[in-house]
C-alpha cells in the first residue's frame, strides 16, 4: 500500500517552454501533497504544499507563477514549470500524506528528472 | 522553527559490520521522526517512523531506531549491513500538529559498503 506515481520520470525540454509533472497516489487518497525539488547530491527543499480543492501553498523564494500547481483531485496532483529555464533543470519529487491517518507520513514518488537545454 | 542534523555526510562500511547513522533534531515539542532511504535516481523510500510509545522502532529491511529525547536523537542502526544498502539515508522531523505536517529533511549520509 500507500505507493506514489509520478510522470513522466524524464523530461528533457528546450527554454522557454512549459512542462507538466503528475503526481498521483495509487492505492489512497491524498487531501496533501508535497512538492520537493533536490540538487546533486543535496537534501530535498519544500517548494510547495498542495492542498486539494484549493491554492497551494508555496515556501518562501518559490516563485508561484513559475511553478503552477494544481490539486484537482483527492489522487492526483501537478506541477507545470512554465517558461522553462537551464536553471529549473533539477530532480522533482512529490510526496503524499493518506487522508486516512492521522498523522505525518509522506509517501514519495520516484521522481522525475528536468533537464532544460 | 524544526530541523535536523546529519553529521555525516559519507560513512563506509564492510559488508556484515554494523551501521549506526546519527541524526539530531530541534523541535519544541514532541517531533514526529523519519528515516528515509534514496536510491540513485530513484525517489524516497520509508524505512521507520517514531509518533510516540516505545522508544525503540523497527522498520523494513532490518533497520531500527531509538528516540532520545534526553539527546534529541533518533539514530538509524543496523547489525548487518549488506550491500544492497548502499545508497543515501535521509532523517526527517515533521510536525505533530495534525496539519499540513510538513517535514524538514536533514543533509543525508551517503553509505557505502565494501566487500
Amino acid at each position: 500500500g500507500a505507493v506514489v506515481s509520478q510522470h513522466p520520470s524524464r523530461v528533457i525540454c528546450k527554454s522557454g517552454t512549459s512542462v507538466k509533472i503528475e503526481c498521483r497516489s495509487l492505492d489512497f487518497q491524498a487531501t496533501t501533497m508535497f512538492w520537493y525539488r533536490q540538487f546533486p547530491k543535496k537534501s530535498l527543499m519544500l517548494m510547495a504544499t498542495s492542498n486539494e480543492g484549493s491554492k497551494a501553498t508555496y515556501e518562501q523564494g518559490v516563485e508561484k507563477d513559475k511553478f503552477l500547481i494544481n490539486h484537482a483531485s483527492l489522487t492526483l496532483s501537478t506541477l507545470t514549470v512554465t517558461s522553462a529555464h537551464p536553471e529549473d533543470s533539477s530532480f522533482y519529487i512529490c510526496s503524499a500524506r493518506d487522508h486516512g491517518l492521522a498523522s505525518a507520513t509522506q509517501y514519495f514518488g520516484p521522481g522525475t528528472r528536468l533537464t532544460v537545454l | 522553527a524544526q530541523s535536523v542534523t546529519q553529521p555525516d555526510i559519507h560513512i563506509t562500511v564492510s559488508e556484515g559490520a554494523s551501521l549506526e547513522l546519527r541524526c539530531n533534531y530541534s523541535y519544541g515539542a514532541t517531533p514526529y521522526l523519519f528515516w528515509y532511504v534514496q536510491s540513485p535516481g530513484q525517489g524516497l523510500q520509508l524505512l521507520l517512523k517514531y509518533f510516540s510509545g516505545d522508544t525503540l522502532v523497527q522498520g523494513i529491511k532490518g533497520f531500527e531506531a531509538e528516540f532520545k529525547r534526553s539527546q534529541s536523537s533518533f539514530n538509524l542502526r543496523k547489525p548487518s549491513v549488506h550491500w544492497s544498502d548502499a545508497a543515501e539515508y535521509f532523517c526527517a522531523v515533521g510536525q505533530n500538529t495534525g496539519t499540513a505536517s510538513k517535514l524538514t529533511f536533514g543533509t543525508g549520509t551517503r553509505l557505502q559498503v565494501t566487500l
